[in-house]
């Protein structure tokens, strides 16, 4: 098993250019989670899912957008680039919610993402 | 709603012991605890839940007291392992269903020296 894998690992935008991280689990998880963490802010949910065709919104949802066509596939689209968006991006899954004895997260290796 | 850690960096001689703690402002379910070493991903220590028992983890333990939304990690004769920065997560009570996400503290950098 890979586990949780995120494409790709590290990225240069300029401002204004548009991407997409691609997020992929093979643990048949139907909770996905999108965090950015930033030096001394902890890891921030921008946004999560709750199982296939859903996507609902972090924490710090704002200049980004998901898409979950496929369950074991999470996209985190950014649309116009900016200086703040630049971070480490981490991808995660889980078998069920915060509320479940079950509830451990898995998180995949990070994308370092910076836009000059 | 982030829950606050302290302390935010702590340095100890191996073998030596270590207590970290996480508070909320908000009633929580649950709590959560990581551990993230330099450039890598965090991975999962345990978790705590309302009305359950205390989880530990080799010499590692934690606690959660509900009245006052805390929780404390027990580090017990820490060794080089330990090392990282620990973080907590909390689970709301007010977030309903199974869906309950974390928030996540701003983390504990923990260094552990020989």
């Amino acid at each position: 098993n890979a586990g949780v894998t995120q494409t790709p690992k590290f990225r240069v935008l300029k401002t204004g250019q548009s991407m997409t991280l691609l997020c992929a689990q093979d643990m048949n998880h139907e909770y996905m989670y999108w965090y950015r963490q930033d030096p001394g802010m902890g890891l921030r949910l921008i946004h999560y899912s709750v199982g296939e065709g859903t996507t609902a919104k972090g924490e710090v949802p704002d200049g980004y957008n998901v898409s979950r066509l496929k369950k074991q596939n999470f996209l985190l689209g950014l649309e116009s680039a900016a200086p703040s968006q630049t971070s480490v991006y981490f991808c995660a899954s889980s078998y069920s919610g915060a509320h479940k004895k079950s509830h451990e997260q898995f998180f995949g290796p990070g994308t370092r993402l910076t836009v000059l | 709603q982030q829950p606050v850690q302290s302390p935010q960096a702590v340095i100890l001689r191996e073998g030596e012991d270590a207590v970290i703690n996480c508070s909320s402002s908000k009633a929580l379910y649950s709590v959560h605890w990581y551990r993230q070493k330099h450039g890598e991903a965090p991975v999962f220590l345990m978790i705590l839940l309302k009305g359950g028992e205390q989880k530990g983890h080799d010499k590692i333990s934690a606690s959660f007291n509900e009245k006052k939304q805390q929780s404390s990690l027990y580090l017990t004769a820490s060794q080089l392992s330990y090392s990282g920065t620990y973080f907590c997560g909390t689970g709301l009570l007010n977030y309903g269903g199974s869906q309950g996400n974390l928030i996540f503290g701003k983390g504990t950098k923990l260094s552990v020296k020989p």
